[in-house]
């Protein structure tokens, strides 16, 4: 138990189904994270949020839509999505100190596949 | 080809045997951490090794540094069967950003064989 939660685990939606997966932290931590895996391929970062702001967009397509609500909280929205978009999604949150010393707690991950 | 590279790929040993795992990367990095993953679940942070530092340990774990050949180790001492899981390197870029902008290499996949 990371003390990251992801809701639902387990997801299947066809193309034209909108959706959305949950990721609740209760770490107290400042800086939450999205991130893909796909069979045989390393971890694909997606999105970042530090103070509920998002930081980066690392050229997901807008089929993605992430939201942070709070500093606990974190969602993605998935609409009109693609068989290739099956994988495992995985949420993971850090500390956000300066120092460079971030270690990152994730989540169990929500295993989507497409139709 | 990208940052965080580990070979082997795959590695299948006897319990109480050492694994070691290694990884590659290509830029300045404030820090290199190992983390864990069982299959199909979360990652698990293992041990992090900032860049001024050269080796490091946390129980059965030593991991090593060499930034001038931009290459970690990990090494589990005395491995048991439930250590089988897939590791993975990650890289911190060098550079003060808000939350850390972690770079995955493939893992390796390790198999302990009791």
């Amino acid at each position: 138990e990371t003390g990251v939660t992801q809701t639902p685990r387990h997801l299947v939606m066809g193309m034209t189904n909108k959706k959305s997966l949950k990721c609740e932290q209760h770490l107290g931590h400042n800086a939450m994270y999205w991130y893909k895996q796909s069979a045989k391929k390393p971890l694909e970062l997606m999105f970042v949020y530090s103070l509920e702001e998002r930081v980066e967009n690392n050229s997901v397509p807008s089929r993605f839509s992430p939201e942070c609500p709070n500093s606990s909280h974190l969602f993605l929205h998935l609409h009109t999505l693609q068989p290739e978009d099956s994988a495992l999604y995985l949420c993971a949150s850090s500390q956000d100190g300066k120092a460079g010393t971030d270690t990152q707690y994730f989540g169990p991950g929500t295993r989507l596949t497409v139709l | 080809s990208q940052q965080g590279e580990e070979d082997p790929q795959a590695l299948s040993i006897q319990e109480g045997e050492n694994a070691t795992m290694n990884c590659s990367y290509k830029t300045s990095i404030n820090n290199l951490q190992w983390y864990r993953q069982n299959s199909g679940r979360g990652l698990v942070h293992l041990i992090l090794i900032r860049s001024n530092e050269r080796e490091k340990h946390s129980g059965r774990l030593r991991v090593t540094l060499d930034t001038s050949k931009k290459s970690s180790s990990l090494l589990i001492t005395a491995s048991r069967a439930a250590d089988t899981a897939s590791y993975f390197c990650a890289t911190d870029p060098l550079g003060e950003t808000s939350g850390s902008r972690l770079t995955f290499g493939e893992g390796t996949q390790l198999t302990v064989n009791p």
